[in-house]
């Protein structure tokens, strides 16, 4: 498998616009996770799906924030309207399960978002 | 909810020294510690992991180990290499909760 996968790995956008960032999780994994990296707030959990469904979404900043789950292979995490705050790294993860023992989330390479 | 304290933010050695970092949690009943990796341009990777029903647990030249009494954790890295330079990522989680992870460390190995 080659692990989880996300795209595009750069992107850089004007405030106000639309941005929509995607992620192909390991064949098999029924838990997804999306992650904001920054300096000052390290990696935070924005949302996770276990078998395609939103488990929990608190971590979500704003409205702005939306993601789905349409299929086992491929979520989708968009930014409407984008801000420049909103300029970090975006990773998506993926993880067999989360029993009593937690298992090995793998990471995709993320995303670098720029908002000017 | 959860809340993870790591230290230091950076740390420098020297090629051959060893490295220790280390984590502090809050919620005692937190009962998985994962340790991640991560390189330059890249997403973490877990290294080494330690569950509460052990203490300590090694893996070559890595070793973490757990205090659950005092809820904190480390992480060490013996005969450093420049290859060990990366951001580490210490997180804890209990049950069937999600990873709460502390800030990082970036340490920097030199030749």
């Amino acid at each position: 498998d080659a692990g989880v996968i996300q795209s595009p790995r750069h992107e850089v956008t004007e405030m106000g616009q639309e941005v929509t960032l995607r992620c192909k999780p390991i064949s098999g994994h029924d838990y997804l996770f999306w992650y904001r990296q920054t300096m000052m707030r390290g990696l935070e959990l924005l949302i996770y799906f276990n078998n395609n469904v939103p488990i929990d979404d608190s971590g979500m900043p704003e409205d702005r924030f939306s993601a789905k789950m349409p299929n086992a292979s491929f979520s989708t995490l968009k930014i409407q309207p984008s801000e420049p705050r909103d300029s970090a790294v975006y990773f998506c993860a993926s993880s067999l399960g989360q029993g009593p023992w937690n298992t090995e989330a793998f990471f995709g390479q993320g995303t670098r978002l720029t908002v000017v | 909810g959860e809340n993870v304290e790591q230290h230091p933010s950076t740390l420098s050695v020297q090629e051959g020294d060893s490295a220790v970092i280390k984590c502090t949690y809050s919620d005692s009943a937190s009962n998985y510690f994962p340790w991640y990796k991560q390189e330059l341009g890249k997403g973490p990777q877990l290294i080494i992991d330690i569950r509460s029903n052990v203490g300590e647990k090694k893996d070559q030249r890595i070793a973490v180990t757990l205090n659950k009494t005092a809820k904190h954790f480390s992480l060490h890295i013996t005969e450093t290499q420049p290859e060990d330079s990366a951001v580490y990522f210490c997180a804890a989680s209990r049950g069937h909760s999600t990873l709460t992870f502390g800030k990082g460390t970036m340490l920097l190995v030199s030749p």
